[in-house]
């Protein structure tokens, strides 16, 4: 599965849009872009998955660049409880090692009143 | 409702002993899945079960122990080999049939913190 890089931290005030880039330059033709979070000491929690076309969902935006090189997740109205640990992974959709999930560290997103 | 349920929240155990950690699910889900959370790290894959009756190792599965007897549970043993054991433990499952069939998507349970004293 391809590597991903993002930002360590990101604030963002409370109510405005949280736009949390990953870059992911080495990714294949057959690999998916997935969107995960966690919010402190629980489980991590699905939010949204692209292959080429910008997806929205009741949760979030993720728009991927043309050479699917980069992606943004985008909150557009972020709250207080959106303060999380928001992991990008990148991975093939189907067969082989499908199973698999590789998290990296993630961007901690902290809101602010 | 539907989920993921991991007991117990909190476990502690002496150094030297075996536990047992429980994972439950009621979402008719084939697969289940093992990780392992280290403060400030992202999640490791311990064991992974794709059916009833089959299992296979993860990247840190040394020191671990699972059964999958049946399609609900996975319990997860951390054996007195494994030379680090405290941490967050996740347990996650998927049904490789939904959505267009190419993804599973992984449902989370809340986890179990396990210290070694």
């Amino acid at each position: 599965d391809a590597k991903t890089t993002q930002p360590t931290s990101m604030d963002c005030a409370e109510g405005r849009a949280a736009n949390l880039p990953c870059n992911h330059s080495t990714i294949s033709g057959n690999e998916y872009v997935y969107w995960y979070r966690q919010i402190h000491s629980q489980g991590p929690q699905y939010i949204i998955h692209g292959l080429k076309n910008n997806e929205t969902n009741e949760m979030a935006s993720l728009i991927i660049t043309e050479d699917r090189k980069s992606s943004t997740l985008i909150l557009p109205h972020a709250t207080l409880r959106d303060t999380a640990v928001y992991y990008c992974i990148v991975r093939v959709g189907s067969g082989g090692s499908n199973y698999k999930l590789t998290f990296g560290k993630g961007t901690l997103l902290t809101v602010n009143p | 409702d539907g989920g993921i349920t991991q007991s117990p929240k909190y476990l502690f155990r002496k150094e030297g002993q075996n536990v047992t950690l429980s994972c439950e699910q009621n979402l008719n889900h084939d697969a289940m899945y093992w990780y392992r959370q280290d403060p400030g790290q992202g999640l490791r894959l311990i064991y992974y079960s794709q059916i009833v009756n089959d299992f296979q190792k993860g990247d840190i599965a040394e020191g671990y122990s699972v059964s999958r007897e049946k399609k609900e549970s996975f319990p997860l043993t951390v054996t007195s080999a494994q030379k680090n054991p405290t941490a967050f433990y996740l347990c996650a499952s998927s049904d490789p049939r939904q959505s267009t069939g190419l993804y599973n998507e992984q449902f989370f349970g809340p986890g179990t913190r396990l210290t070694v004293l």
